[in-house]
């Protein structure tokens, strides 16, 4: 099993949809979570860190279910923007510098 | 601008050159670390130092040499590499001692081509 899943997609959803992506981690040890985001030939770019109670940025939902393993990412009212790929990053351990990357999950928002 | 530059920005070598990657942050932060990213696969974390210490090294092969003068600094020296290091190696700073709480700010990355 991968230290951390995603789908890679891509989603394509028209302006204006929601769409969700999940990912899974195999680490029940793991301590912090992120969400970033990378357009194409750039680098990532941090959207939201993940807390345990759940966080709300704007149109970003962000969610953690540490007895499934899994974080989620809502994203409401789409923009063509919002085109990208969106990167779930777990830290492996408390208090050491890994930080495990997922693939990542493209999303394509169309008009 | 995230405050973290990376020179140069796409680099050819041919397997038999020696080349570096230079990383600057202008962020105060401590703690600086180089990926690579290959395509179709997730970043992989190469090394981190924290104040000028190397607190990770995710078992590179020894063609890649890391080296961190002070904590705004960090290199990646190159030498004998092979085709498949093709990839975009991308350096990250955070701030703070206390590994993994903190958000990672990344350079450009530079694209590198191995004949």
């Amino acid at each position: 099993r991968k230290e951390v899943e995603q789908d890679p997609g891509p989603f394509n959803v028209p302006e204006g949809a929601t769409v969700a992506f999940n990912c899974t981690y195999s680490n029940s040890a793991s301590q912090s979570f992120f969400w970033y985001r990378q357009d194409c030939r750039k680098e990532p770019k941090l959207l939201m860190s993940v807390y345990s109670s759940g966080n709300e940025d704007g149109r970003f939902t962000a969610q953690l279910n540490r007895a499934s393993q899994y974080i989620s990412l809502l994203i409401r009212d789409s923009k063509l923007s919002d085109s990208a790929t969106y990167l779930c990053v777990v830290n492996a351990l408390s208090g050491t510098y890994k930080y495990i990357f997922g693939t990542g999950t493209r999303l394509k928002v169309l008009a | 601008e995230t405050g973290v530059t990376q020179t140069p920005r796409h680099l050819v070598m041919g397997m038999t050159n020696k080349k570096s990657l230079k990383c600057e942050q202008h962020l105060g932060h401590n703690a600086m670390y180089w990926y690579k990213q290959s395509a179709k696969k997730p970043l992989e974390l190469m090394f981190v130092y924290s104040l000028e210490e190397r607190v990770e090294n995710n078992s590179v092969p020894s063609r890649f040499s890391p080296e961190c003068p002070n904590s705004s600094h960090l290199f990646l020296h190159l030498h004998t590499l092979q085709p498949e290091d093709s990839a975009l190696y991308l350096c990250a700073s955070t701030l703070g001692s206390q590994g993994g709480y903190n958000e990672q700010f990344f350079g450009p990355g530079t694209r590198l081509t191995v004949l």
